[in-house]
């Protein structure tokens, strides 16, 4: 079946260790995202990928890394630079960038 | 600045009292509007994209509509199992450095009681 794989589902992290959320797809896509959902708010855009070895940041990119060395993964680290990690973790992909998203299962990461 | 506000945050339903949920927009020449159903601790689900003001959408008890400033959901005689968060996002026209970015809503709180 194709689709989107986030791994894990949860995760917990100390403060101060950076953490790498997984994203893959089988869906032949050329677009991947990575948001984060907070509750009571709407998911914010971290980073976005249009082709492989190229990603843009998006609204709240600060103390996040991500990388694109394959079409189907586009991984996203959590450094000890982002204040307040505790969040659910979306991830997306879209056909073309035109088109809207469809998304993974989430990734929901707790600092203890 | 893309703007999508969501009315009301919460909405509860007695099962078959049908209603309607709103999404408003400020976007820089609209290239699609979007609909998804997230259920509790799981990744929305796509429902409909419209990309122009007439357009409308079907599924099952679900309707979207569209217009230059908004977009409503319409629930027909819900059911229980309709009960979700259901979120609306915007899709700007090319150029920019927000280029195929979705900007989300807040999202309305659905629940739907037997």
């Amino acid at each position: 079946d194709g689709g989107i794989t986030q791994s894990p589902k949860y995760l917990f992290r100390k403060e101060g260790q950076n953490v790498t959320l997984s994203c893959e797809q089988n869906l032949n896509h050329d677009a991947m995202y990575w948001y984060r959902q907070d509750p009571g708010q709407g998911l914010r855009l971290i980073y976005y990928s249009q082709i492989v070895n190229d990603f843009q940041k998006g609204d709240i990119a600060e103390g996040y890394s991500v990388s694109r060395e394959k079409k189907e993964s586009f991984p996203l680290t959590v450094t000890s630079a982002q204040k307040n990690p505790t969040a659910f973790y979306l991830c997306a992909s879209s056909i073309h960038r035109s088109l809207g998203a469809f998304f993974g299962q989430g990734t929901r990461l707790t600092v203890v | 600045e893309d703007q999508v506000t969501q009315s009301p945050e919460a909405l509860r339903l007695q099962e078959g009292e049908s209603s309607s949920l709103n999404c408003s927009y400020t976007v820089s020449g609209l290239r699609g509007l979007f609909w998804y159903r997230q259920d509790p601790g799981k990744g929305p689900e796509f429902l409909f994209t419209l990309y122009s003001a007439g357009e409308e959408k079907e599924k099952e008890r679900l309707k979207a509509t569209l217009t230059k400033k908004e977009s409503f959901l319409h629930i027909t005689a819900p059911k229980p199992e309709d009960s979700a968060t259901y979120l609306c996002a915007v899709q700007a026209n090319a150029g920019g450095t927000s280029y195929g970015k979705l900007t989300f809503g807040q999202g309305t709180i659905l629940t739907v009681h037997p």
